[in-house]
């Protein structure tokens, strides 16, 4: 079980916009926008392509934006692209008294019909 | 440009261990931290800890700890990470990822290397 919760897949036809949620709590998501989601292709490693929450980094295209609300962060992908087909990946740096983290969410496959 | 360059894939026994490098190029290896992710098949992304380059400081999750290290070598700008104790549900792609001092996103990330843990 991970430690944020994503919905496993979500779909959308070329043009469309989706959203994908990322629900954690106040030690991680809530407490620090330190938010940041990856794209994965099938047998490639992930892409970093929203950081802080918001920021997107050089070269990823400004259809992908990133937003909060309490415990979750959300991506957004809009004019959906068949290249966008791919598997995401929220994280946030989470800390307890003790320890520090950094956890991700399960992962969304994303399906463009 | 930076690059991540991971070593090669491995097989190995259940109890044996296994060490994968990771050698960075294109920055100063010791001004960012070094992070280790996996992924088992099919599965999600795990973290595993980290290393500081410059001071070879750790954090380890609280999953790995007393069985991975994490080192380094400055002098070919390199981090290692060994997993001791393998088990068949080690099976699975572990990653690299550059991450700031701070960590609050992994910017980069090398290729993978399958660790494939068979008896």
């Amino acid at each position: 079980q991970s430690a944020l919760t994503q919905p496993a897949s979500v779909s959308g036809s070329p043009g469309q916009s989706i959203t994908i949620s990322c629900t954690g709590t106040s030690s991680d998501v809530g407490g620090y926008n330190y938010v940041s989601w990856y794209q994965q292709h099938p047998g490639k490693a992930p892409k970093l392509m929203i950081y802080e929450v918001s920021n997107r980094p050089s070269g990823v295209s400004n259809r992908f934006s990133g937003s909060k609300s309490g415990n979750t962060a959300s991506l957004t992908i809009s004019g959906l692209q068949a290249e966008d087909e791919a598997d995401y990946y929220c994280s946030s740096y989470t800390s307890s008294s003790t320890l520090e983290n950094w956890v991700f969410g399960g992962g969304t496959k994303l399906t463009v019909l | 440009q930076v690059q991540l360059v991971q070593s090669g894939a491995e097989v190995k026994k259940p109890g044996a261990s296994v060490k994968v490098s990771c050698k960075a190029s294109g920055y100063t290896f010791t001004g960012y931290y070094m992070h280790w992710v996996r992924q088992a098949p099919g599965q999600g992304l795990e973290w595993m800890g980290r290393i500081n380059p410059n001071s070879g400081g750790t954090n380890y999750a609280q999953k790995f700890q007393g069985r991975v290290t994490m080192t380094r070598d400055t002098s070919i700008s390199t981090a290692y990470m060994e997993l001791s104790r393998l088990r068949s549900d080690d099976t699975a792609v572990y990653y690299c990822a550059r991450a700031t001092i701070l960590s609050t996103h992994f910017d980069y990330w090398g290729q993978g290397t399958l660790v494939t843990v068979s008896s």
